[in-house]
């Protein structure tokens, strides 16, 4: 069964700081998903990384892909309050008829003024 | 244009009971997929339904099925329900059987007391 962890599970950050989250998956896959959740609401999909090397940014998130190392970051620059929440990253395992995503355990990200 | 939408929004449930949860996707969208996320945890796949067909089950038990309509929304049922199946259930919508991008519903709790 495809696994995905995520490390830390939690985190506790100063605002201003810059901090990545690593994702790591048990099997290949060109495609890698960050979501983010914030409390009792559902997932708001961050990124789409769709090939080994691809980079994408928007404001101070910054994620990437190596898929020869079957690891995805996600860089946090300069935090604000605001990035308070919980991120997931997501594989998807592509079968004969569909796919499903696989979720990592989530990064609880706490931003202290 | 409206997103996922799903119903009830809060569920209160007792042991043994049966459970409908609803989801319409969003218009134009083909595929659902219904994903359980227990407190603490990643979302967890359940079904994925495509044109009207089962396109992948996870693992999970016979208590869980699902179907879809022929206007697309779907709907969850769980028979029997068993305190641990207390969870956030999201559904996801997208246009095809075998997409990069998935949209997430606001979810439904459910509460098995």
């Amino acid at each position: 069964e495809l696994k995905v962890e995520q490390n830390p599970l939690f985190l506790s950050m100063q605002e201003g700081k810059n901090y990545t989250i690593y994702c790591n998956y048990s099997t290949t896959s060109d495609r890698l998903y960050w979501y983010r959740q914030d409390p009792g609401k559902s997932l708001e999909s961050l990124f789409v990384l769709l090939s080994n090397g691809a980079v994408k940014q928007e404001g101070r998130l910054m994620a990437s892909l190596d898929t020869k190392a079957r690891l995805s970051t996600l860089h946090i620059t300069a935090a604000v309050h605001d990035l308070s929440a919980t991120y997931f990253c997501a594989v998807d395992s592509i079968g004969n008829t569909g796919n499903q995503f696989y979720f990592g355990t989530g990064t609880s990200l706490t931003v202290i003024p | 244009d409206a997103g996922v939408t799903q119903s009830p929004t809060h569920l209160i449930k007792t042991r043994g009971q049966h459970v409908t949860l609803r989801c319409s996707p969003i218009s134009g969208h083909k595929s659902v997929s219904w994903y359980q996320q227990v407190l603490g945890q990643g979302p967890q796949f359940i079904f994925q339904y495509y044109e009207k067909e089962e396109r992948g089950r996870g693992n999970f038990p016979d208590r869980f099925s699902a179907r879809q309509f022929p206007n697309y929304s779907s709907e969850l049922n769980v028979n029997a329900l068993l305190l641990g199946d207390s969870a956030l259930y999201l559904c996801a919508s997208s246009w095809g059987a075998t997409v990069t991008e998935a949209f997430f519903g606001q979810g439904t709790r459910l509460t098995v007391v």
